[in-house]
C-alpha cells in the first residue's frame, strides 16, 4: 500500500496568512494526488485534483503543486471560512488518504 | 444537481451484518464509478471500496476484504455496501462518493453524500 504522510497535523494561523500543508507519498505517484476540505460535521469536498487543478467553483486562493513523492497545498490568504481539516489522497494505486491537517484561526 | 443520500446505518452487535444504501440522483448513475469511504469518530478518512460504473470491477481495502461487498443496481440508481462479520473497529460514518470524471474510475471523489453512522457495539 502507498502511505501518505501529511504535515503538520494541525496549525494555527491568522486571517490573511499564507498557509502551506505538505503531503509525502511512500513511492512515486506522478501527479495522482487530490486535496479535500472537510468542515466539522460535514462531508469532504474536493478542492484540487491531479495535484494542481482547481475544482470548479473553488476559490483561487487555494492551490496545489508537486509531483513524484512531494506535494504542497497552499491557501494564499487564510479566511475564516477556511477553518477545516484538509486531506490529501493518492490514486496511483487503490486510494489512500493522508492523516489530515486541522487548520485553525489564531 | 448531484445528490447522494446514504441510509441503513444504526447500532449493530459485533459479528452481525448490515447493508448500507446510497441513492443517487441528478446525474447518469450508470456512467460513474462509485466509492465507499468511512471515518471513525474523531479520526481521518479511510477508503473502503470502489465499484466500476458497470459493476465489472470491485476493489476493497485490506481491512474489509472478505467481509464487505460493494454492489450497485443501475436500474435503481443505488449503490450498496453489504457489511458482514462486523467488528467494533468498523464503527464509523460511512460516506458514498462519486468519481469526478465520466467513465474513469479511481481518480478523484468529486461528490459525497452526508454519511450514515454505523455503530458496532454489544
Amino acid at each position: 500500500d502507498i502511505q501518505m504522510t501529511q504535515s503538520p497535523s494541525s496549525l494555527s494561523a491568522s486571517v490573511g496568512d499564507r498557509v502551506t500543508i505538505t503531503c509525502q507519498a511512500s513511492q512515486d505517484i506522478s501527479n495522482y494526488l487530490n486535496w479535500y476540505q472537510q468542515k466539522p460535521g460535514k462531508a469532504p469536498k474536493l478542492l484540487i485534483y491531479d495535484a494542481s487543478n482547481l475544482e470548479t467553483g473553488v476559490p483561487s486562493r487555494f492551490s496545489g503543486s508537486g509531483s513524484g513523492t512531494d506535494f504542497t497545498f497552499t491557501i494564499s490568504s487564510l479566511q475564516p471560512e477556511d477553518i477545516a481539516t484538509y486531506y490529501c489522497q493518492q490514486y496511483d494505486n487503490l486510494p489512500t488518504f493522508g492523516g489530515g491537517t486541522k487548520v485553525e484561526i489564531k | 444537481q448531484v445528490q447522494l443520500v446514504e441510509s441503513g446505518g444504526g447500532v449493530v452487535q459485533p459479528g452481525r451484518s448490515l447493508r448500507l444504501s446510497c441513492a443517487a440522483s441528478g446525474f447518469t448513475f450508470s456512467s460513474y464509478g462509485m466509492h465507499w469511504v468511512r471515518q471513525a469518530p474523531g479520526k481521518g478518512l479511510e477508503w473502503v471500496a470502489v465499484i466500476w460504473y458497470d459493476g465489472s470491477n470491485k476493489y476493497y481495502a485490506d481491512s474489509v476484504k472478505g467481509r464487505f461487498t460493494i454492489s450497485r443496481d443501475n436500474s435503481k440508481n443505488t449503490l450498496y455496501l453489504q457489511m458482514n462479520s462486523l467488528r467494533a473497529e468498523d464503527t464509523a460514518v460511512y460516506y458514498c462518493a462519486r468519481e469526478r470524471g465520466l467513465g474513469v474510475v479511481v481518480t478523484a471523489m468529486g461528490y459525497w453524500g452526508q454519511g450514515t453512522l454505523v455503530t458496532v457495539s454489544s
